[in-house]
C-alpha cells in the first residue's frame, strides 16, 4: 500500500542550527503539507503546498521556515535557525485530487532541539 | 472559541463493548469531517472521511455527522484491544487546505 516517508525518524540538533526535514509523498498526490505535534499538544497545520507554491500557512510558520519540492518527488520542509520550542513531531502529509479531504500522514520525525 | 473540541478522556471500555467518540465545532463553515487513530509516538492514521452530513460506515467503525448540532462521532462496534490508541478528529472548509485536530481522546480496550 502506497504510504508518506519521512527522514530522519529522530534528529537531535543545537539551538540556531538549520535543519531539513524530508517527505516522500504519495506519488501521484498533489497537495502536500506539514503538520506538528508538540508532546502531550494537538496536532498543528503548519503549511500547504500546490503546484509548486504554498496555498496558507499558518502564523506559527514564520520566516524560520520554508518548504521546497526540489525533485518532483521530496517534500522538504526547512527550519533556518532552530529554537527550543521547535521540539516537537513533524508530521508530512498528501492528498491526491482536490475532489477528496482525505490527506494521508507520515510516521513523522521527532526533532529535538537542545 | 476553539476550533474543535475533544474530550481528551482516557475512555477505558471492555473488549466488545461499542465505543462512541465524539467531536464538536464551531464553524458552520466547516464540511470535511476526518477521524485518525494515532499510536504513541506514530503518525495519524486515516480511519474515516465523511464531507458534510450523514453517517459512513466501515467495517466496525461508523462516522456520523450532525451539522445542525456541530457534532461529530465515531462509533466502534465490538471493540477490541487492538483498538487502544488516541483517536483525533479533524475538520476543514475546504478540501485542500488546513484542517483543525481536536486534542485526542486515548481509547483503552481491556481484553
Amino acid at each position: 500500500e502506497p504510504e508518506v516517508t519521512q527522514t530522519p525518524s529522530h534528529q537531535v540538533t543545537q539551538m540556531g542550527q538549520e535543519v531539513i526535514l524530508r517527505c516522500v509523498p504519495i506519488s501521484n498526490h498533489l497537495y502536500f503539507y506539514w503538520y506538528r505535534q508538540i508532546l502531550g499538544q494537538k496536532v498543528e497545520f503548519l503549511v500547504s503546498f500546490y503546484n509548486n507554491e504554498i496555498s496558507e500557512k499558518s502564523e506559527i510558520f514564520d520566516d524560520q521556515f520554508s518548504v521546497e519540492r526540489p525533485d518532483g518527488s521530496n517534500f522538504t520542509l526547512k527550519i533556518r535557525s532552530t529554537k527550543l520550542e521547535d521540539s516537537a513531531m513533524y508530521f508530512c502529509a498528501s492528498k491526491t485530487t482536490g475532489g477528496t479531504a482525505e490527506a494521508f500522514f507520515g510516521q513523522g520525525t521527532r526533532l529535538t532541539v537542545v | 472559541q476553539k476550533e474543535v473540541e475533544q474530550d481528551p478522556g482516557p475512555l477505558s471500555v471492555p473488549e466488545g463493548a461499542i465505543v462512541s467518540l465524539n467531536c464538536t465545532y464551531s464553524n458552520s463553515a466547516f464540511q470535511y469531517f476526518m477521524w485518525y487513530r494515532q499510536y504513541s509516538r506514530k503518525g495519524p492514521e486515516l480511519l474515516m472521511y465523511t464531507y458534510s452530513s450523514g453517517n459512513k460506515e466501515d467495517g466496525r467503525f461508523t462516522a456520523q455527522v450532525d451539522k445542525s448540532s456541530k457534532y461529530i462521532s465515531l462509533f466502534i462496534r465490538d471493540s477490541q484491544p487492538s483498538d487502544s490508541a488516541t483517536y483525533l478528529c479533524a475538520i476543514g472548509r475546504d478540501n485542500f487546505n488546513k484542517f483543525y485536530f481536536g486534542s485526542g481522546t486515548k481509547l483503552n480496550v481491556k481484553p
